[in-house]
């Protein structure tokens, strides 16, 4: 199975603040047709997961475009450009390339 | 309104079985593929199972192949997942999800716990 590995683990932050997380595959990411699937959710307090980013680099629509996602391969980061009090949660990078679908760990956000 | 809906959680002794259903509405359901995402008690979130649009095909997380099928209805918007020989780490808020590389609707969670 593909490892996906999330790095930092807990992000204490101040809010306005910039933050990246980063999220390591063990496999390229990148399928047969050229498309790289790794996606990005955000799982609040008591909530279900939802996604805000799809493809790499996708935002989704309702997602603040606070949020970006880059990377390539096996390397990709999702950044908060300035962290607001309602992103506090768990984060988590999910690959759609392998199966069986893999999630990293979840990074807790959460404001100091 | 676009939503899903799951179902079918409870308390089950160990090897014992349990069938979860999740209502789709507000789409049109034989165009997706859909998944299950289950997360344990205060731990991560872990894929289990995914099927495609005509429920022809099917995939499983190695923890769970074997003893879990899933299936859906396109005549009923319902996707189910039956659990069978039921372990304690099978205790968890299982999600139902649309699609299979980028599941973008989730559910509310339905949650199955596995004890004696």
């Amino acid at each position: 199975d593909v490892v996906m590995t999330q790095s930092p683990l807990s992000l204490p932050v101040t809010l306005g603040q910039a933050v990246s997380i980063s999220c390591r595959s063990s496999q390229s990411l990148v399928y047969s047709d050229g498309n790289t699937f790794l996606n990005w959710y955000l799982q609040r307090p008591g909530q279900s997961p939802r996604r805000l980013i799809f493809k790499v680099s996708n935002r989704d629509s309702g997602a603040p475009d606070r949020f970006s996602g880059s990377g390539s391969g096996t390397d990709f980061t999702l950044k908060i450009s300035r962290v607001e009090a309602e992103d506090v949660g768990v984060y988590y990078c999910m690959q759609g390339t392998h199966w069986p679908r893999t999630f990293g760990q979840g990074t807790k956000v959460e404001i100091k | 309104e676009v939503q899903l809906l799951e179902s079918g959680g409870d308390l089950v002794q160990p090897g014992g079985s349990l069938r979860l259903s999740c209502a789709a509405s507000g789409f049109t359901f034989s165009s997706f593929a859909m998944s299950w995402v289950r997360q344990a008690p205060g731990k991560g979130l872990e894929w289990v199972s995914g099927i495609s649009e005509s429920g022809g095909t099917t995939w499983y997380a190695d923890s769970v192949k074997g003893r879990f099928t899933i299936s859906r209805d396109n005549s009923e918007n319902t996707l189910c997942l039956q659990m069978n020989s039921l372990r304690a780490e099978d205790t968890a808020v299982y999600y139902c999800a649309r699609g299979v590389v980028a599941p973008g609707l989730w559910g509310q969670g339905t949650l199955v716990t596995v004890s004696s």
